[in-house]
């Protein structure tokens, strides 16, 4: 059965303190591995698609990267505005069906 | 662009009542989708359509009906809403199987209370 999980569940940094959010997935032949951002009461936001390991993207502080097994979105220098949920989803070739991990809560403290 | 909308923003339903959630998009994305969000529970795949016509279950499609007669739009109706039933409810739409392109991008959600 396919499967995305995201450790850890909540995460509290200092202002500056970098750290990385970890997305394991067991998905039959990945076609894509996708992380997006969400606010307190809006709808998830994209930030970046991986397609194959080894990928890499980047996007102001934050940068994804992709394994045959895991993900991981790296976050450098965090600002009190990086705080959110990050969540992590997988699609596997011959399906249609994005699968979610349950995400990660990110709070960055000034 | 308006990108995915959601209508109502919020709605408290009584056990046993009927509704629709609507959803639209204007990208003129082949797949759409909805996901319920609880606590804990991360996103999860209610129904999916991949064109106008074609509709299939995701993991949690009971309790709910979807119809695609159009391009842009994907309503699901509950049909006899229940307590479990209780959520946020978003709608997402994507190019589909096209590369590079099948990022989901998610309507602000519907907030459900059944009472």
């Amino acid at each position: 059965e396919d499967q995305v999980t995201q450790s850890p569940e909540a995460l509290r940094l200092q202002e500056g303190e970098s750290s990385s959010l970890n997305c394991s997935y067991t998905v039959s032949g990945l076609r894509g591995l996708f992380w997006y951002r969400q606010d307190p009461g809006k709808g998830p936001e994209f930030l970046f698609t991986l397609y194959s390991a080894g990928e890499e993207k980047e996007k102001e502080r934050l940068k994804a990267t992709l394994t045959k097994k895991e993900s991981f979105l790296h976050i450098t220098a965090p600002k009190p505005e990086d705080s959110a949920t990050y969540l992590c989803a997988a699609i596997s070739s011959g399906t249609y069906k994005y699968i979610f991990g349950t995400g990660t809560r990110l709070k960055v403290l000034a | 662009n308006a990108g995915v909308t959601q209508t109502p923003k919020f709605q408290v339903l009584k056990t046993g009542q009927s509704m629709t959630l609507q959803c639209a998009q204007d990208m003129n994305h082949e797949y759409m989708s909805w996901y319920r969000q609880d606590p804990g529970m991360g996103l999860r795949l209610i129904h999916y359509s991949v064109g106008a016509g074609i509709t299939d279950q995701g993991e949690v499609p009971n309790g709910y009906n979807v119809s695609r007669s159009t391009t842009e739009d994907f309503p699901l109706r509950l049909l006899s809403a229940a307590p479990s039933q209780t959520s946020v409810y978003f709608c997402a739409s994507s190019f589909h199987r096209l590369a590079g392109e099948e990022t989901q991008y998610f309507g602000p959600g519907t907030r459900l209370l059944v009472l």
